[in-house]
């Protein structure tokens, strides 16, 4: 059973520019959530997908989006990158996104916006 | 946005201490407390996934317990290791969404 795998593992990007982060499920796992953790702060929910759809977004503007694939892969695409949006982004997956099913998380993306 | 804060924010401990720390939470819309581990340069590891008031969970030498009436949940690590140096996170789940506390960081000094 492999973990969940996040790539890059860094990303360095300028103000303006677009990036797309990448996040391979656990076997199994048809859902996967994002979370953005800046410095010195707990990670923060951007949005949720099940079954290739969204389910749940938090407190982001809609420049952050996602997609998640059949294979049940997903990505987090952030637009007019802001220097604020220098974090670390992780992702879990978890069997069916249940508030008591655990969440396996990726070792994270730390993206650095100049 | 929902408060949720952890106490301390960091603890040394010498090899062989026992310590807890604590995760406090709104006790209103509870849903569920989980909590993770998490090494540097690793992804965060699940502990607990704590739902009813009274609850307590035990792994190994860690243990937990949850009160949602007063909103607060403790863990505890018996005899601490060094290699139970890490950031002990709890995610609160309220109403719509997980809100994660900003963990407390664990150094075990051999």
């Amino acid at each position: 059973e492999t973990g969940v795998t996040q790539s890059p593992t860094h990303l360095i990007k300028t103000r303006g520019q677009q990036v797309t982060l990448r996040c391979s499920s656990q076997s199994g796992h048809n859902t996967v959530s994002w979370y953005q953790q800046a410095l010195g702060q707990g990670p923060q929910f951007i949005f949720q997908y099940y079954r290739e759809e969204e389910n749940g977004r938090g407190n982001f503007p809609p420049r952050f989006s996602g997609l998640q694939f059949p294979n049940y892969s997903s990505e987090l695409n952030v637009n007019a990158l802001e220097l604020d949006d220098s974090a670390l982004y992780l992702c879990a997956s978890s069997s069916t996104g249940g508030i008591t099913d655990t969440q396996y998380f990726g070792p994270g993306t730390r993206l650095t916006v100049l | 946005i929902l408060n949720v804060e952890q106490s301390p924010q960091s603890l040394h401990v010498q090899e062989g201490d026992s310590t807890n720390f604590t995760c406090s939470f709104p006790s209103s819309n509870f849903y569920a407390l989980h909590w993770y581990r998490w090494e540097t340069a690793k992804s965060p590891e699940a502990l607990f996934v704590m739902t009813l008031n009274g609850d307590e969970k035990k792994k190994g030498r860690i243990s937990a317990t949850l009160n949602t009436k007063e909103g607060y949940s403790y863990l505890y690590i018996k005899g601490s290791q060094p290699e139970d140096s890490a950031t002990y996170l709890c995610a609160f789940f309220g109403v719509d969404q997980f809100y994660f506390g900003t963990g407390t960081s664990l150094t075990v000094i051999p």
